[in-house]
């Protein structure tokens, strides 16, 4: 199920259920969303990404999923495995470059 | 192709050091950014270069913090006097284009004692 921790918010499911992380957004101007998975130690590795043009955008086991009626964007994971664990931030931007990223969720994967 | 490479990994100053941060950035990509994540925290923007020029500083401290990219050589984040709240995973990213994807490097963990 998904928790609120003390800093991160967590979500634990089970080898081969499928996972869903969201994220809400504040700017009504952005215009490209990008999903980012970070491991301990490690930068944060590009997944999927998403214009504003578009409301659904599929990758390979991941999907990602764009409402911007409510400023909603959602990152789905088929069959989720244990090497998906992780900590996965949402990022958005206006016009140009700069990213503003969310807080992050935590998927634990159980075996 | 390699990816964008940051050294040192880890980095340790004491207070009122200098901290040198470098970013090359992926092969082909001019465009290179810097962040700062604390722990538990999402990736906070501090700047974006482009060779020799910085196009956006609004995320960089107006003091101790610089930022540079030369037109041969790696992007460097300079802290100068630094103090224990630097601490902090410093990431550099680069993209081709400044509407591209920005792929991001494995980060300089600074530890300042």
């Amino acid at each position: 199920g998904e928790s609120v921790g003390l800093h991160l918010p967590t979500l634990s499911v089970q080898e081969g259920d499928n996972s869903i992380i969201n994220c809400a957004y504040s700017n009504s101007a952005s215009d490209y969303f990008i999903w980012y998975k970070q491991e301990s130690g490690k930068g944060p590795q590009f997944i999927i990404d998403i214009r504003s043009n578009m409301d659904k955008r599929q990758g390979q086991r991941v999907t990602v999923l764009l409402n911007k009626t409510v400023k909603h964007l959602s990152l789905q994971i088929a069959a989720t495995q244990p090497g998906d664990s992780a900590v996965y931030f949402c990022a958005e931007s206006s016009g140009y470059s700069t990213l503003t990223f969310g807080k992050g969720t935590m998927l634990l994967v159980s075996p | 192709n390699a990816g964008v490479m940051q050294n040192p990994r880890h980095l340790v100053r004491r207070r009122g050091q200098e901290a040198r941060l470098r970013c090359s950035p992926m092969k082909g990509h001019s465009h290179v950014y810097w962040y700062r994540q604390l722990p538990e925290e999402g990736l906070k923007f501090m700047v974006y270069l482009q060779k020799e020029n910085i196009i956006d500083e609004s995320g960089m401290p107006k003091e101790r913090f610089s930022a540079e990219f030369p037109k041969e050589g790696p992007s460097i984040l300079r802290i100068q006097q630094v103090v224990r709240g630097d601490s902090a995973a410093y990431f550099c990213a680069s993209s081709p284009q400044s509407s591209d994807t920005q792929y991001f490097g494995p980060g300089t963990r600074l530890t300042v004692l």
